[in-house]
């Protein structure tokens, strides 16, 4: 069981630009949500997705939108990027009969110049 | 929404001595409070959980205590050890898997040799 994984890793964009982050979800989970954790500060929540939909949202603005595939994996999308968006953004998923844990991936750390 | 305060925001204790971590928060209809430890650069990870039906929960040298009345719940690990050095998170949510998980600002925890 591979866990939680996450792509890319690490990338760096500039103000202005758009960018595409991945999850797949931990085997037999189906909920995905997606955190932001700035240096320093605890995760903040960003949204949740569930069949396909999104389901909660946390206070990010509209630039933030995300995808859930019929596979259960998921995207976040960033755009219109500002420094501000610098972040560590990780995925965690879940089963939607919520049992216990929170599964977290590795993160995808984003810089932006 | 939920919001969840944690002391102290830094923590160094000698090792082998005792290290107490504590957390409040705000919404009596929160059921399920995590722990989680993140060590630099990787993603958190689960160290203990607590229910509301539960008073207190022991695991090896970790243990966590809930106070529903008071709307607390502390971390406490004792015999502390170089590799708990870390920032732990405490962190509440209500209800089941359509529910966000709300992080407390974290606590970094040093243990001096």
């Amino acid at each position: 069981d591979a866990g939680v994984t996450q792509s890319p890793t690490h990338l760096i964009k500039t103000r202005g630009q758009q960018v595409t982050l991945r999850c797949s979800p931990k085997s037999g989970h189906d909920t995905v949500s997606w955190y932001q954790q700035a240096l320093g500060q605890g995760p903040q929540f960003i949204f949740q997705y569930y069949e396909e939909e999104e389901r909660q949202r946390g206070n990010f603005p509209d630039r933030f939108s995300g995808h859930q595939f019929p596979n259960y994996s998921s995207e976040l999308n960033v755009n219109a990027l500002l420094l501000g968006d610098s972040a560590l953004y990780l995925c965690a998923s879940t089963r939607r009969v919520y049992t216990g844990e929170l599964f977290f991936g590795e993160g995808s750390r984003l810089t932006v110049l | 929404g939920e919001n969840v305060e944690q002391h102290p925001s830094t923590l160094s204790v000698q090792e082998g001595d005792s290290a107490v971590i504590k957390c409040t928060y705000s919404d009596s209809a929160s059921n399920y409070f995590p722990w989680y430890k993140q060590e630099l650069g990787k993603r958190p990870q689960l160290i203990i959980d607590i229910r509301s039906n539960v008073g207190e929960k022991k695991d090896q040298r970790i243990a966590v205590t809930l106070n529903k009345t008071a709307k607390h719940f502390s971390l406490h690990i004792t015999e502390t050890q170089p590799e708990d050095s870390a920032v732990y998170f405490c962190a509440a949510i209500k209800g089941g898997g359509n529910e966000k998980l709300t992080f407390g600002t974290g606590t970094r925890l040093t243990i001096i040799p």
